[in-house]
């Protein structure tokens, strides 16, 4: 059974661009979070859908947005990069409505804004 | 919302020996802990979780205790392995609620040496 995908896996972009990151849960899986990871404040929610409809949403501005598709696929958005978004964007899926099946991890996309 | 302190923030042992690590959880609605290992450029895995009605579980050379009172829950490795070196992260959620999505700690990097 495939794992969860992340495409890309690794990103150079330049300030004030965009970029848009792809993730295709384990089959069957409704539930996608995504979470970014750096070195100093480890792995911060940034939005979680389910059924095509975001559930949560944490603590990051407007420029990170995300959208779920039919199939479960998942993308996310960075609008006007700053070289603060540089980190490893991770998407987890789950086969629940809730979390008490806890996640399974992508790869991630190492994204780097230069 | 649900905040997760984590300690040490690094840890060094010997082969062989064992290793803890510990966490706190704030909100008392949590009942779902997972734990994860990331390894150096790999994605989080989950190891083992326990859930609020158990206050421990073992699985080989890993074991998870839970203090619900005390609100807080702690990673067991005994006789270390070399191997066992990683990032490990725990985690709490509220499995029955609706902000579904786990609260990570900062991470515990292990070392153990040969």
């Amino acid at each position: 059974k495939a794992g969860v995908t992340q495409t890309p896996r690794y990103l150079i972009k330049t300030r004030g661009q965009q970029v848009t990151l792809s993730c295709s849960p384990i089959s069957g899986h409704r539930s996608v979070s995504w979470y970014q990871q750096t070195p100093g404040q480890g792995l911060q929610f940034l939005f979680e859908y389910f059924s095509e409809t975001q559930r949560n949403k944490g603590n990051f501005p407007g420029r990170f947005s995300g959208r779920q598709f039919s199939n479960s696929r998942s993308e996310m958005n960075v609008s006007t990069l700053e070289l603060g978004d540089s980190a490893l964007y991770l998407c987890a899926s789950s086969p629940s409505t809730t979390t008490r099946y806890g996640y399974t991890f992508g790869s991630g996309t190492r994204l780097t804004v230069v | 919302g649900e905040n997760v302190e984590q300690h040490p923030s690094t840890l060094s042992v010997q082969e062989g020996d064992s290793a803890v690590i510990k966490c706190t959880y704030s909100d008392s609605a949590s009942n779902y802990f997972p734990w994860y290992k990331q390894e150096l450029g790999k994605r989080p895995q989950l190891i083992i979780d326990i859930r609020s009605n158990v206050g421990e579980k073992k699985d080989q050379r890993i074991a998870v205790t839970l203090n619900k009172t005390a609100k807080h829950f702690s990673l067991h490795i005994t006789e270390t392995q070399p191997e066992d070196s990683a990032v490990y992260f725990c985690a709490a959620s509220n499995s029955g609620g609706s902000n579904y999505k786990l609260t990570f700690g900062k991470g515990t990097l292990l070392t153990v040496n040969p």
